[in-house]
């Protein structure tokens, strides 16, 4: 089953609305989430780096008031897209990587399709 | 910075051919790099992942090697089948930070 849990999977609203995307680790505990971005026919861009107890860590260009993370338990992250445009219409998808020593994938959402009419 | 380069951006083949996907990155100094798998609308699938200490790895019809030096992976499917048809996205983990830099993706589609 799915380690990594991602909801809604798919958001259409009008433009200036907020909208909230939350991912939680199923059975593990993520000290660290990922937050990308896919534009059509484009690759999966970081936007952030999601840290329990502390202030997300934004990439260049990245607007920290616009997407706002937080990160309030080890099993749960939430990126809120405020005032949201036709511009941030866009697949958002979550990563967290799973504890231990030994190289392991990161486990993925399914991703969230948000449409901003 | 790292950039990554996946080659070519789509490929179509008749069912049970095999097939080389390839990728390319700027920046050696990597700590793994990932092959996932994309469907449609859908979230990554892990496929395979390879330590920058390691050359190859392999599960099933699938083998990725791994030529740090040089910046290049590969991709190798073999028996390819309908429902391999999907989005192939190789990524690159820098020391440390456990950020990926993701390529474009190659779409391959399978013919029966």
């Amino acid at each position: 089953g799915a380690v990594v849990s991602q909801h809604p999977s798919r958001v259409i609203c009008k433009s200036g609305t907020s909208v909230k995307i939350e991912c939680r680790s199923l059975d593990f505990q993520a000290t660290t989430m990922f937050w990308y971005r896919q534009f059509p026919k484009q690759s999966l861009m970081l936007m952030a780096t999601s840290n329990e107890g502390s202030k997300a860590t934004y990439e260049q260009g990245v607007e920290k008031d616009k997407f706002l993370i937080n990160h309030a338990s080890l099993t749960l992250s939430t990126l809120t897209v405020t005032s949201a445009h036709p511009e941030d219409s866009s697949f958002y998808i979550c990563s967290a990587p799973p504890p231990g020593l030994v190289a392991q994938p990161q486990h993925f959402g399914d991703g969230t399709r948000l449409s901003i009419l | 910075k790292q950039e990554v380069t996946q080659i070519p951006a789509a490929l179509s083949v008749p069912e049970g051919e095999n097939l080389v996907l390839n990728c390319s990155f700027t920046d050696s100094a990597i700590y793994n790099l990932q092959w996932f798998r994309q469907d449609p609308g859908k979230g990554l699938t892990s496929l395979l992942l390879i330590q920058s200490s390691q050359r190859e790895q392999t599960s099933g019809r699938l083998n990725a090697s791994l030529d740090k030096s040089s910046g290049r992976s590969t991709l190798y499917i073999a028996a390819s089948q309908p429902g391999d048809s999907a989005t192939y996205l190789c990524a690159v983990e820098g020391g440390g930070s456990e950020k990926l830099v993701f390529g474009k993706g190659t779409k391959l589609t399978v013919n029966p």
